[in-house]
């Protein structure tokens, strides 16, 4: 089975900075990586697909690069909106894998 | 607009069996995949089973494998997830989602399952 690695499990960062979350694959999974962004109480919601392609009505702010085995997602400047918990998912093979998550909040 | 309202949770028993579903509509509901995952208090998202267009195949995490069991009814524009054998562990918000090409780009609120004697 493949695991997804994440780090940091939790950022604290100011409106403004720039934040590179990093996903790593116990193998290589292509680009056949998704990313979500969590706030509490609600559903997920597909931030990037395929590594790198911005999922429709997402801000550009938001960027994903990578493949084979790491990955990063990375914010260019951090909006109050986008305090909350980040995961990645494989979809290259079943059993298909979350990352365990990374919280950023308000420094 | 797409939609999808799961129904069916609640709190039951260990040793219990609960039947979630999930209520589709806004799109062509058998041209897509469908996944449940779930979510413990205070945890991270887990993947628990998905099942093809057709339901010709399904897949499971090794967790829930012999328990819980994926189905769909597309001229119902539903899908469904057995849950037998009810252990704590299994209390989690569960969500539907559709399955697009590369991520799950429309899910439900979630529904509650509690595990408690």
């Amino acid at each position: 089975d493949i695991q997804l690695t994440q780090s940091p499990s939790f950022l604290s960062a100011s409106v403004g900075d720039r934040v590179t979350i990093t996903c790593r694959a116990s193998q290589g999974i292509s680009t056949y990586l998704a990313w979500y962004q969590q706030k509490p109480g609600k559903a997920p919601k597909l931030l990037i697909y395929a590594a790198s392609t911005l999922q429709g009505g997402v801000p550009s702010r938001f960027s994903g690069r990578g493949s084979g085995t790491e990955f990063t997602l990375t914010i260019s400047s951090l909006q109050p909106e986008d305090f909350a918990t980040y995961y990645c998912q494989q979809l290259h093979s079943y059993p298909l894998a979350f990352g365990g998550g990374a919280k950023v909040e308000i420094k | 607009e797409v939609q999808l309202v799961e129904s069916g949770g609640g709190l039951v028993q260990p040793g219990g069996s609960l039947r979630l579903s999930c209520a589709a509509s806004g799109f062509t509901f058998n041209r897509y995949s469908m996944t449940w995952v779930r979510q413990a208090p205070g945890k991270g998202l887990e993947w628990v089973a998905n099942i093809k267009q057709d339901g010709s195949e399904t897949y499971y995490v090794d967790s829930v494998r012999g328990r819980f069991s994926i189905s769909r009814d597309n001229a119902k524009n539903s899908l469904f997830l057995q849950i037998n054998s009810l252990r704590a562990e299994d209390t989690a918000v569960y969500y539907c989602a559709r399955v697009a090409l590369w991520g799950n780009d429309f899910w439900g609120q979630g529904a509650l399952v509690t595990v408690s004697s």
